[in-house]
């Protein structure tokens, strides 16, 4: 039940910046904080941003969020060959009583 | 080192049952909740079920209520998916997750493919 919408794919070259949009409504990313997630090819998740805007340790200062209403993003600044990977984001929502993920974006370097 | 490794999947056929397994080390595993995440082959991630620290809350999709249960045993640092009544639609990637305490699931296992297929 992917209720979180986001572009399926975005691009850029090394050293620019990618921004990736989450869309939602006001039971999830309206009520709750968003999550953001990187999987690269062949590997399990890795949690790239929580409560909206935070790092967990270990994660480069280039990967940043945001949440605004019912929408949230994703930015990459000065992209990187190793940034190339799925990035999903995911919040709990009320109405359902349950997490529900983004659709998933792919980012490719040009 | 903080670890989750997942066991139990395989080929099923539908209409039959699987009990996947993922043991926690490293951490303190009965002051999290935990998580159940699928993908099914080619598609994008899919939350599952998730239960409380001491197993008193349990969260299910949709598509799966009635025919799969979560559970834990923190004695054994343990997690569980108990699977009936399988179906095609179930046929994924299945990983074990910690919710870190902000909503996000910080630490996962590598995952364990379930096939269901005649």
């Amino acid at each position: 039940q992917s209720v979180l919408t986001q572009p399926p794919s975005a691009s850029g070259t090394p050293g620019q910046r990618v921004t990736i949009s989450c869309s939602g409504s006001n039971s999830n990313l309206g009520s709750n904080t968003v999550n953001w997630y990187q999987q690269l090819p062949g590997t399990a998740p890795k949690l790239l941003i929580y409560s909206s805007n935070q790092r967990p340790s270990g994660v480069p200062d280039r990967f940043s969020g945001s949440k605004s209403g019912t929408s949230a993003s994703l930015a990459i600044s000065g992209l990187q060959s190793e940034d190339e990977a799925d990035y999903y984001c995911a919040a709990w929502d009320d109405s359902l009583s349950g997490f529900v993920f983004g659709t998933g974006t792919e980012v490719t370097v040009l | 080192e903080v670890q989750l490794v997942e066991s139990g999947g395989g080929l099923v056929q539908p209409g039959g049952s699987l009990r996947l397994s993922c043991a926690a080390s490293g951490f303190t595993f009965s002051t999290y909740w935990m998580i159940w995440v699928r993908q099914a082959p080619g598609k994008g991630l899919e939350w599952v079920a998730n239960v409380k620290q001491e197993g008193s809350e349990e969260y299910y999709v949709d598509s799966v209520k009635g025919r799969f249960t979560i559970s834990r045993d923190n004695a054994k640092n343990a997690l569980y998916l108990q699977m009936n009544s399988l179906r095609a639609e179930d046929t994924a990637v299945y990983y074990c997750a910690r919710d870190g305490g902000s909503g996000g699931f910080d630490i996962w296992g590598q995952g364990t493919m379930v096939t269901v297929s005649a």
